[in-house]
């Protein structure tokens, strides 16, 4: 069955660095890979896709990876500041197709400390 | 310029009562998702509406659950009757289809408390 695994344990850095957080996943060929953002007590909120042909794609401080060989996503933030403090969640798009639903991560939790 | 709209932002019942909740989406979007999130799941799809037509259903838990989309601009989640295990945040999502990608904007969602 399709697997989406993110980084379970929370990540802790320091302000200034880079975080850089991890999306696996198995059994599953997505046309699209998403990267959503969540506050406590508040929904998802999208920053960004890269499709399969993409190798990386960046917006603002924002860099995404994906290497479908591996079958991974690389979500960086860079210049890390503690607004950035939230949980991300990735998700695998399907793309094209009756059934468009999304697999979703369980999420990382990242803590920018000042 | 107004997102995806949930009511209530919390409900507290007790078990066995009926639960309704409610998602207006963004104008113009063509898909609808109701989602339940909790610690140890993570977001589960529960339905999904194309044009206002349920497209896949099998992320409902059971026949206690049963949603609604009478129109484009007015979807409903019903729970009845209503669990301790229910208990869960409730989003709302909307997206506009195409052919390409869906990213989906997401309700402030519904924090159900059932006792």
């Amino acid at each position: 069955s399709q697997k989406i695994e993110q980084n379970s344990e929370a990540l802790n850095i320091q302000e200034g660095k880079t975080a850089t957080l991890t999306c696996n996943y198995t059994n599953y060929s997505p046309a699209y890979l998403q990267w959503y953002r969540q506050d406590p007590g508040r929904g998802p909120v999208f920053l960004l896709l890269i499709r399969e042909n993409e190798k990386e794609k960046r917006k603002e401080r924002l860099k995404v990876t994906f290497d479908t060989t591996l079958k991974q996503s690389l979500f960086h933030i860079t210049a890390s500041q503690p607004a950035d403090s939230a949980t991300y969640l990735c998700a695998l798009d399907p793309g094209a197709g009756n059934n468009r639903k999304l697999i979703w991560g369980l999420g990382t939790s990242l803590a920018v400390n000042p | 310029d107004a997102g995806v709209i949930q009511s209530p932002r919390h409900e507290v019942t007790e078990m066995g009562q009926e639960v309704t909740l409610r998602c207006k989406p963004i104008s113009g979007h063509n898909s609808l998702f109701w989602y339940r999130q909790t610690m140890m799941r993570g977001l589960e799809l529960l339905i999904y509406f194309n044009n206002n037509v349920p497209i896949d259903d099998s992320g409902m838990p059971e026949d206690r659950f049963s949603a609604k989309m009478p129109n484009a601009s007015f979807s409903t989640l019903k729970i009845q009757p209503s669990e301790p295990r229910d208990s869960a945040v409730y989003f709302c999502a909307s997206s506009f289809r195409t052919s390409g990608a869906n990213e989906q904007f997401f309700g402030p969602g519904t924090r159900l408390t059932v006792l």
